[in-house]
């Protein structure tokens, strides 16, 4: 069974610009989670699909966005790009939404360079 | 608010020894669940170990057994014969309640392996 894959796995932006990221989780998993990783601020939640609706959302601005498809999909969108932006973005998708024994299977992630 | 908190930034450990990875938490929700992953220098995380607050015996998965002391809110990682392999940085997380799939990190701990 195919791994949880995300794409592009490196990205180089400039200041303003803006950016979209690509999650496929696990044929069969409907719950996307993404991830912001940095040396300062560490692993953060950023928000988690479901069956197409956002469910959780972490702390971050607006600028901020994601969508999930009807394929479970999901992609996330950062608009108007900051230098604190750099980060590894990892994606991570569980076979069910409800219930705390389901692990989450990560991507290898994006790591996004904003210059 | 939950929170996470793993006390050792790094950690040394001669080949085959056991070592024990520190992770203490902070919830208020009865129901929640806590995980191990083990993210290598390619950056893609790894699940390791599982537990539940409701689990009656410590979780074990091979080489690796978490020490629950729920009184003490504690939830830490044992490697027993660690392997050079088993070189990388280890992250303790919490999903509290039962919807979504919010992990809270803590900060982690870097685990070198010496041979």
């Amino acid at each position: 069974k195919a791994g949880v894959t995300q794409t592009p796995r490196y990205l180089i932006k400039t200041r303003g610009q803006q950016v979209t990221l690509s999650c496929s989780p696990i044929s069969g998993h409907r719950s996307v989670s993404w991830y912001q990783q940095t040396p300062g601020q560490g692993l953060q939640f950023l928000f988690e699909y479901f069956s197409e609706t956002q469910r959780n959302k972490g702390n971050f601005p607006g600028r901020f966005s994601g969508r999930q498809f009807s394929n479970s999909r999901s992609e996330m969108n950062v608009s108007t790009l900051e230098l604190g932006d750099s980060a590894l973005y990892l994606c991570a998708s569980s076979l069910e939404g409800q219930g705390l024994a389901y692990e989450q299977y990560f991507g290898p992630g994006t790591r996004l360079t904003v210059t | 608010a939950q929170k996470i908190t793993q006390t050792q930034p790094g950690m040394f450990v001669q080949e085959k020894e056991a070592v024990t990875l520190d992770c203490t938490y902070d919830t208020s929700d009865p129901s929640y669940g806590l995980f191990w992953y083990k993210q290598p220098s390619s950056g893609e995380m790894i699940f390791l170990i599982y537990q539940g607050s409701y689990d009656q015996q410590n979780a074990t998965e091979g080489r690796y057994s978490l020490n629950f002391q729920k009184a003490r809110k504690s939830a830490n990682l044992v490697i027993s014969a660690s392997q050079l392999g088993d070189s990388a940085m280890y992250f303790c997380a919490m999903r509290e309640g039962r919807r979504g799939n919010k992990l809270v990190f803590g900060a982690g701990t870097i685990l070198r392996v010496k041979s």
